[in-house]
């Protein structure tokens, strides 16, 4: 049964608007999240993290939401620019359980349209 | 900076065969996993190493064997190479520690079993 859930595997924005990638999880044991960017052919590089202990994190346009109550986070792009397009996969982790493996969704495809 | 380096980045196998991915890591980070990425699959953790001498499964760990002698290294081996590996296998690497410390990618090794 998959733990980390991104439902949408794909998304089209046009430049310029908000991207919104979405991704629920159903381990309450996690307590670390994270978001990873992939290109083609290349390894996923990090893009973004939260702890359990906020609800908000931001780094320049992105953003990345965490409601707990509902196992839901979701990473918000603002403004999104055509070379943001990539697969977008979202990871969590329990910090006080597992260590050294994180659990990924099966990732989402943004395109990002001129 | 060489980060996490995998070698080969292509290799084609014949059913049966054994062979070795290697990974290596120059950032001194403690944990060390491996993950193979499949089409709408997402990543999937094979094995993972929390530190030297320490090694444990992930989800799909059939069909591997790893080891974790130095820091540095985590080779994954392939003991009978099946159609069913056929593959792009990513090790990563990180350091425990505060939001923020996202794992590190290689650049992925591409393997066929024929």
């Amino acid at each position: 049964d998959q733990q980390v859930k991104q439902n949408s595997p794909s998304l089209s924005v046009q430049e310029g608007r908000i991207s919104i990638l979405n991704c629920d999880y159903t381990n309450s044991m996690f307590d670390y999240f994270l978001w990873y960017k992939k290109y083609p052919a290349e390894g996923p590089t990090f893009l973004i993290s939260i702890s359990s202990i906020k609800d908000k994190n931001e780094d320049g346009r992105f953003t990345v939401f965490l409601n707990k109550s509902a196992k839901h986070l979701s990473l918000h792009i603002v403004p999104s620019q055509p070379g943001d397009s990539a697969v977008y996969f979202c990871a969590a982790a329990s910090r006080r359980g597992s260590q050294g493996n994180l659990i990924f969704g099966k990732g989402t495809k943004l395109s990002v349209k001129p | 900076n060489a980060g996490v380096t995998q070698t080969p980045k292509f290799q084609v196998l014949k059913t049966g065969q054994s062979m070795t991915l290697q990974c290596a890591q120059d950032m001194n980070h403690e944990y060390m996993s491996w993950y193979r990425q499949d089409p709408g699959m997402g990543l999937r953790l094979i094995h993972y190493s929390v530190g030297a001498g320490i090694t444990d499964q992930g989800e799909v760990p059939n069909g591997y064997n790893v080891s974790r002698s130095t820091t540095e290294d985590f080779p994954l081996r392939l003991l009978s190479a099946a159609p069913s590996q056929t593959s792009v296998y990513f090790c990563a690497s990180s350091q425990p520690g505060g939001e923020g410390d996202g794992y590190t990618f290689g650049s992925g090794t591409r393997l066929t079993v024929v």
